[in-house]
């Protein structure tokens, strides 16, 4: 089963504007994580939050929590070409710390 | 530093062949998981290994099964393919500690049961 789910399914922008996904999830957590994915392949760690930060920031990524609301955004400003990829948040399982549960992801597509 | 790899890049077998799928762990890293990723779809958990034992699993039959080694490098079996076991299949490295951890990613073996 899938614990979180990103919105939008598909995103294409052009390249310089921000782009804002969004991933909501069912149960309570102590963190959420999201990775970028590249053509199909690995996965690549950007940002964990846990769930006492509202806000965390790595260069151009900013990513929010609302555990009241059970949701999560990751912004990516100035966007570049080589920022196209999927998106995903994972959580941990409800029954396990280890276990983390993801999205289907948001497929971002940056025009030049 | 050495990063996760996985072997081999690619696999096509026919059902009710089993396949065997290698992981090697980033240095110093001592857990392992492995997820199943179809295509358009999130990983899924298959399971995860802490010290050469099973530390936990997903939704996956008894014919998904695995091994870690001394050297914290792993295996994936998978037994009686189907062609629903065709996808990408993730191995992942951390290192155990209390508290959550990142997970790193080893590039996939996209598997085709035909």
């Amino acid at each position: 089963s899938q614990q979180g789910e990103e919105d939008p399914q598909a995103l294409s922008i052009q390249e310089g504007e921000n782009a804002t996904m969004n991933c909501s999830y069912k149960t309570s957590i102590n963190n959420l994580q999201w990775y970028r994915q590249n053509s199909g392949r690995g996965l690549v760690h950007l940002i964990l939050i846990r769930s006492n930060e509202r806000e965390k920031h790595s260069g151009r990524l900013r990513v929010t929590l609302d555990t009241s609301k059970k949701s999560s955004s990751l912004l990516i400003t100035a966007s570049r070409a080589a920022d196209t990829a999927s998106y995903f948040c994972a959580t941990p399982s409800r029954d396990s710390n280890y276990q983390l549960i993801w999205g289907a992801g948001t497929k971002l597509i940056i025009k030049p | 530093e050495t990063g996760v790899t996985q072997s081999p890049t690619h696999l096509i077998k026919t059902r009710g062949q089993q396949v065997t799928l290698r992981c090697s762990s980033q240095s110093g890293h001592n857990t392992v998981s492995w997820y199943q990723q179809a295509l358009g779809q999130g990983p899924q958990f298959i399971f995860q290994y802490y010290r050469e034992e099973e530390n936990g699993r997903g939704n996956f039959p008894p014919r998904f099964s695995g091994l870690q080694f001394p050297n914290y490098s792993s295996e994936l079996n998978v037994n009686a393919l189907e062609l629903d076991d065709s996808a990408l299949y993730l191995c992942a490295s951390s290192l155990w500690r209390e508290g959550p951890n990142e997970q790193f990613f080893g590039p996939g073996t996209r598997l085709t049961v035909l």
